[in-house]
């Protein structure tokens, strides 16, 4: 595709349940950063992928987060656990490295 | 630890006025700034970056390092302006971006 793109757009899970959240990046994009955006804050960064290592996860706020990356493209944010808190936009992005970041259309996930 | 700040939450502004959105920043290196608009129902882009020195939909920021400002202009506002503008900062070797809480903007007919 010509964009990055996240799936699914919107989840709603239960508390406690387990969640993937799926991303796309840019065919060539070697840099790939997840964020996270609460209501009525600004997105957070949670974690940057170089290839295929998360080269930078100092932004995930806790051990139930988790993202892989294994063949360099797509992309997979897993949340254990889940809590209402937890309740936010995910937001993808990708680059080239020095030029622009891209992003995606976002998941919004609801835990309930 | 660096951070934006945007101090206003919402700015409403009639057509064809001046319109300028506020961004500080702190940051103890030296910065690298953005503007990003994420209009209704659209993703996040990009809107300008301050090393380009450009002016996008008429759109133009400065930094200015002694105010550690890089607020966000332009001197006639149109309807289609109305959006979310949010300040970001650059950072680190994995160049993450650090954003502001956003801006409203809302240019009334």
């Amino acid at each position: 595709g010509a964009g990055v793109s996240q799936t699914p757009s919107n989840k709603v899970t239960e508390k406690g349940k387990y969640v993937e959240l799926r991303c796309d990046p840019i065919s060539g994009h070697t840099a790939l950063y997840w964020y996270r955006q609460s209501l009525g804050q600004g997105p957070e960064f949670l974690i940057y992928f170089q290839g295929t290592g998360a080269a930078d996860d100092s932004g995930l706020p806790n051990d139930r987060f988790f993202a892989v990356r294994p063949e360099g493209s797509v992309s997979t944010l897993k949340i254990q656990r889940t809590e209402r808190g937890d309740s936010a936009v995910y937001l993808c992005a990708s680059s080239l490295g020095t030029g622009e970041t891209f992003f995606g259309q976002g998941t919004r996930l609801t835990v309930v | 630890a660096q951070r934006v700040t945007q101090p206003e939450k919402l700015l409403s502004v009639f057509k064809g006025a001046p319109v300028e959105l506020k961004c500080n920043y702190s940051y103890s290196g030296s910065p690298e700034l953005f503007w990003y608009v994420q209009y209704s129902r659209q993703r996040l882009q990009l809107l300008l970056r301050h090393i380009s020195r450009e002016s996008i939909k008429g759109f133009t920021a400065d930094l200015n390092k002694g105010e550690t400002s890089f607020h966000l202009k332009k001197p006639f506002a149109q309807e289609e302006d109305s959006a979310m503008y949010y300040c970001a900062l650059s950072s680190g070797s994995a160049r993450q971006l650090t954003f502001g809480s956003g801006t409203q903007l809302t240019v009334l007919p």
